[in-house]
């Protein structure tokens, strides 16, 4: 079974400048995260996407970034224009619904990620 | 809002020994997770585990929920397991968002 794909691996920006990350789930996962970590920090969520669908994007600071699921499969996040503190690692995950009994295990499968760096 | 604590921040071991790595919660949780991110960053879910035991080779996992902490243990600790090992939970609280533990950076000596 494939994992989850993103790319680019790395991306150096000047401030100002626009960014594009893409994300593509493992088959069949109808739940897309993207996550920013910052050096020395476990992952912040940014949004959350049901099929195409938003679930929560409270964490995500709409004056700069937006993020799209068109079609309910691969996603693109996107930060325009980019701040030095925007440096950091974003991560896309996955996620099925695993039913077990009574309750749903929601296991999150993490792609490699792309590094970014705002000069 | 939730906390997650995790200890110790760093460890050091040499290959072969065992390691025990905590991790506290302030409040009643929905899921329960730990990861390992490799230093490559690659982070793997490991353990999907709100309440009981789970083993998973030479890695177990205890979550005691009642009492609000979960441990991971390693056993014959390899240079391969190096790496931060985080722990993650949701609730209703967080909207069933995982809050993360700033992690445990573990280094395995040859």
């Amino acid at each position: 079974e494939a994992g989850v794909a993103q790319s680019p691996r790395y991306k150096i920006i000047e401030k100002r400048q626009s960014v594009a990350f893409w994300c593509n789930p493992i088959s069949g996962h109808a739940t897309l995260y993207w996550y920013q970590q910052i050096l020395g920090q476990g992952p912040k969520l940014l949004i959350q996407f049901q099929n195409n669908g938003v679930v929560d994007d409270s964490q995500l600071p709409k004056d700069r970034f937006s993020a799209e699921r068109l079609k309910g499969v691969d996603s693109t996040l996107k930060i325009q224009p980019a701040k030095l503190e925007d440096s950091a690692v974003y991560l896309c995950a996955s996620s099925p619904k695993l039913s077990t009994g009574m309750s749903f295990e929601e296991t999150q499968y993490f792609g490699p990620g792309t590094r970014l760096l705002v000069l | 809002g939730i906390q997650v604590e995790q200890s110790p921040p760093d460890l050091i071991l040499q290959e072969g020994a065992n390691s025990t790595l905590r991790c506290n919660f302030s409040d009643s949780v929905n899921n329960l997770q730990w990861f390992h991110q490799n230093p490559w960053g690659q982070l793997i879910n490991l353990f999907y585990i709100p309440s009981g035991t789970k083993q998973n080779g030479r890695l177990s996992a205890t979550t005691v929920a009642t009492e609000r902490y979960s441990l991971l243990y390693i056993s014959s600790s390899q240079t391969t397991d190096s790496g931060v090992y985080f722990c993650a939970v949701d609730s209703m609280d967080s909207n069933y968002q995982l809050i993360w533990g700033a992690g445990t950076k573990l280094i395995i000596k040859p």
